[in-house]
């Protein structure tokens, strides 16, 4: 079993769409868990921290289950510049043994 | 004034060859990384340096050897390159704590585009 796993998609949605993606995480001792958007041919940069209230930046939404050990990005509202492959993380308590899953593909179609 | 940042950003070389890539970091980061992201796109840690010294060294051949002078830079030597070396490499770094804040966010370089021929 990898250690984190996503669906890789591709998840094709009209603008304007809600779509949601979950990652399951196979360390239970995780503390610390991101997701990071990765453009075509470019680094991964971080879109958000994921904490273990939930939280929310703008459009997105992120939810952390310890108890079913996994995690979820919603995007509201897609917009076309969504477009990117999600990257769902999982670390250590130093974050120094980060664990990335294989990426989830999203298209925002007009 | 680039935060990470990696040189060559494209590497086409012959099998056999050895190869080294360069990263430098101006985050004043104590953490230091490589991955490598292959074809499916799948992003695997290879090291992970904490002030010059090593924490995390996954199976990776002993063809790949990193080296930190200091803990700005991360560099990766590999030798006798073979065609599954090939790859995108990304170096990336992070502000380690001993604090209770278990989260910290990494940084990554633009990548070296590795072609083994």
């Amino acid at each position: 079993r990898k250690e984190v796993e996503q669906d890789p998609g591709p998840f094709n949605v009209p603008e304007g769409a809600t779509v949601a993606f979950n990652c399951t995480y196979s360390n239970s001792a995780s503390q610390s868990f991101f997701w990071y958007r990765q453009d075509c041919r470019k680094e991964p940069k971080l879109l958000m921290s994921v904490y273990s209230s939930g939280n929310e930046d703008g459009r997105f939404t992120a939810q952390l289950n310890r108890a079913s050990q996994y995690i979820s990005l919603l995007i509201r509202d897609s917009k076309l510049s969504d477009s990117a492959t999600y990257l769902c993380g999982s670390g250590g308590w130093n974050n120094n043994d980060m664990r990335f899953g294989a990426g989830t593909r999203l298209t925002v179609k007009p | 004034d680039t935060a990470v940042s990696q040189t060559p950003k494209y590497l086409v070389t012959q099998m056999g060859n050895d190869k080294s890539i360069k990263c430098e970091q101006n985050l004043g980061h104590d953490t230091m990384y490589w991955y490598k992201q292959d074809s499916k796109k799948f992003l695997k840690i290879m090291f992970s340096y904490n002030n010059k010294e090593l924490i995390i060294n996954e199976t990776v051949p002993n063809r790949f050897s990193p080296k930190s002078p200091d803990k700005a830079h991360l560099n990766l030597h590999i030798n006798s390159l073979e065609l599954g070396d090939s790859a995108v490499y990304f170096c990336a770094s992070s502000q380690a704590r001993t604090s209770a804040t278990p989260t910290d966010t990494q940084y990554f370089g633009p990548g070296t585009r590795l072609t083994v021929l």
